[in-house]
């Protein structure tokens, strides 16, 4: 157990529709990263935040946004869903998102657009 | 840009030796890791390497990094049958975030 939670651990939707993932870092950890996981992609990174404001970002779609907010807890929101945003999203955290740190992962949310 | 490279699929033997390899194009590489997926499962960090280093051993583990030709290998010594999983290779570049490979499938025969 890596320390990291995410809810929910699945999500059925319609294309069209806007899903919000949740992630709650590990106790003490100030950064937030997101991933997607698709089997043509591969893992991919999306974004970072740290300590609240967004550090880094990725290849996310312009239909994704993020935030991390004062409890440091991050959403991850996917809006007009199509088929394609099928996947796999990680979130991992670190203590304060330097280069010197390793990113420990949740388990992930499986979402299924159909 | 970034690009990390493995092999599909590895297939051994209980007891055997696996190795795992990856090439990485990132010469700025700071960090190298490997995480290990099981089935419906997230990414467990299995051990890391500073880039400065040639090798690193942690129990059953040993990473090899050759930095002139861009090569980190992982070494499972004593395969068993709870190892077999997919098993990713990352590189932390210049930003903070992590390049994957695409993943190794390892099956452990009995």
């Amino acid at each position: 157990d890596s320390g990291v939670t995410q809810t929910p651990k699945h999500l059925i939707t319609a294309t069209g529709q806007r899903v919000t993932l949740r992630c709650s870092p590990r106790s003490g950890d100030l950064s937030v990263y997101w991933y997607q996981q698709s089997l043509d992609q591969g893992l991919q990174f999306l974004i970072q935040y740290y300590n609240g404001e967004e550090r880094a970002k990725g290849n996310i779609l312009e239909r994704f946004s993020a935030q991390q907010f004062p409890d440091l807890h991050s959403e991850l929101n996917l809006s007009s869903l199509e088929l394609g945003d099928s996947a796999l999203y990680f979130c991992a955290s670190s203590a304060a998102g330097g280069r010197a740190e390793t990113q420990y992962f949740g388990p992930g949310t499986r979402l299924l657009v159909l | 840009g970034e690009d990390v490279e493995q092999s599909l699929f590895l297939s051994v033997r209980e007891g055997d030796s696996s190795v795992i390899n990856c090439t990485y194009t990132d010469s700025s590489s700071t960090y190298l890791y490997w995480y290990k997926q099981e089935p419906g499962a997230g990414l467990q960090l299995l051990t890391y390497i500073f880039s400065n280093m040639d090798m690193k051993q942690d129990q059953r583990l040993t990473v090899l990094l050759n930095k002139k030709d861009k090569h980190l290998s992982l070494r499972i010594a004593d395969t068993q049958t709870g190892d077999s999983a997919i098993y990713f290779c990352a590189e932390r570049g210049a930003g903070n975030m992590l390049t994957f490979g695409g993943g190794t499938r390892l099956m452990v025969k009995p």
